[in-house]
């Protein structure tokens, strides 16, 4: 079975600080994405950042990156120079692009920045 | 503005009564999506449609049902058999064969007491 996990079910930070969210995953396949999403309190889930399985290049979107680890079944995300406006549910989400084209998701990881 | 709308935001209803949540799009996209969250929780696929008058049942589709008469609407029905139906609804809708990229609507919480 395909799974996400995300070990950290909260975590806080100082605003300015950086801060890594931890995401794995468990598949058999190879052609695969790889996603982070963000939901604030008003519950919009917002894509942050997506990776594709085949690119070696770790993906970037402004202050948010990630450090993806094939062979580790690794999906990190770090935001550096936190902001308040980061404070949200984070999920990591993976869909397997050779099969049944659904989103599995983590459960997600409530981060704070506090001022 | 392209986008996704669901109404309304919060929904009550007593138990034992059917209702229907509403998912309209028009980002011109084949592709439609239902999933439940719950506290602590992923989200959960319930069904999807890759094309108008089709869908699927994702892994808990037990007590709800779906139609897809037309492209831009996908209104899901919550049915007096889901156990239990409180939760917050969202649905998706990404370009045929590109459910990588799905975009969302805002979502309504539901609460049936």
């Amino acid at each position: 079975a395909q799974t996400v996990t995300q070990s950290q079910p909260e975590m806080s930070v100082q605003e300015a600080e950086t801060v890594t969210l931890s995401c794995t995953y468990d598949t058999s396949e190879s052609n695969y994405y790889l996603f982070w999403y963000k939901q604030p309190p008003s519950r919009q889930m917002i894509l942050v950042i997506r990776q594709e399985a085949y690119k070696q290049q770790n993906a970037t979107e402004n202050r948010f990156s990630v450090n993806f680890q094939k062979a580790a079944k690794s999906f990190s995300l770090k935001i550096s120079d936190s902001q308040l406006g980061d404070t949200a549910m984070y999920f990591c989400a993976f869909i397997h692009m050779d099969s049944n084209y659904q989103l599995i998701w983590g459960a997600g990881t409530k981060l704070i920045i506090k001022p | 503005d392209g986008g996704i709308t669901q109404s309304p935001k919060y929904l009550f209803r007593k138990e034992g009564q059917n209702v229907t949540l509403s998912c309209e799009q028009n980002l011109n996209h084949d592709a439609m999506y239902w999933y439940r969250q719950d506290p602590g929780q992923g989200l959960r696929l319930i069904y999807y449609s890759q094309i108008v008058n089709d869908f699927q049942k994702g892994d808990i589709a037990e007590g709800y049902s779906v139609s897809r008469e037309k492209k831009e609407s996908f209104p899901l029905t919550v049915t007096s058999a889901q156990k239990n139906p409180t939760a917050f609804y969202l649905c998706a809708s990404s370009v045929a064969g590109q459910s990588y990229e799905q975009y969302f609507g805002p979502g309504t919480r539901l609460t049936v007491t």
